[in-house]
């Protein structure tokens, strides 16, 4: 059965500091890889998808991908409270229908 | 352009009546999904469809649940009758052809007392 794993949390990291999110995922046959942000009573939002190898920037975040080890992850950098919420990684395992397989989330908390 | 948008926001119903839940996807996306939200369980696909066409319907949890899309822009998620366990937040996401990313509506909390 296809899986993508990510520890619950909560994750809690200082304000200013830099927070790591983790994702491990079952297929080798993975082609796309997607952080979705879902604050409390919200709807998931995309923040960054990533299809190769390697990291890829967006302002305060990065995404990383490691085919070969089948984890991706995401950074945040200079961290702040606003950014406190629940982080859902997504995988396309190849699905001719681009179907995604989800991750469980794991909640981040920023403390001032 | 405006995004998913669902309809109820919130409903609260008594066990045994019907619900029905609507979405209008983003227009000119081919996909439309049907996804449920719970503390135990996280997101859950229920079904989704290409073209108005149901392709996958293996997340439906049983025979209480149906789902239609009678045309690109409109689809429903009907549960008959209701239970308490259907208590969670239902979200409608949509997608453009040959792209993976998906856009998500605001979800409708639904409790079933």
């Amino acid at each position: 059965q296809k899986e993508v794993e990510q520890n619950s949390g909560p994750l809690s990291v200082p304000e200013g500091a830099i927070a790591s999110l983790n994702c491990t995922y079952s297929d080798r046959g993975s082609q796309s890889f997607f952080w979705y942000r879902q604050y409390s009573g919200k709807s998931p939002e995309l923040i960054m998808f990533i299809y190769s190898n390697g990291d890829k920037e967006d302002g305060r975040f990065t995404a990383q991908l490691n085919k070969a080890s089948q984890y991706v992850s995401l950074l945040i950098r200079d961290s702040q409270p606003s950014d406190s919420a629940t982080y859902l990684c997504a995988v396309n395992m190849g699905d001719s229908n681009y179907q995604l397989i989800w991750g469980a989330g794991t909640k981040l908390i920023i403390k001032p | 352009d405006a995004g998913v948008i669902q309809s109820p926001r919130h409903e609260v119903t008594e066990m045994g009546q019907e619900v029905t839940l609507r979405c209008k996807p983003i227009s000119g996306h081919d996909y439309l999904f049907w996804y449920r939200q719970t503390m135990m369980r996280g997101l859950e696909l229920l079904i989704y469809f290409n073209n108005n066409v149901p392709i996958d319907d293996s997340g439906m949890p049983e025979d209480r649940f149906s789902a239609k899309m009678p045309n690109a822009s409109f689809s429903t998620l009907k549960i008959q009758p209701s239970e308490p366990r259907d208590s969670a937040v239902y979200f409608c996401a949509s997608r453009r052809r040959g792209e993976d990313t998906q856009y998500f509506g605001p979800g409708t909390r639904l409790t079933v007392l």
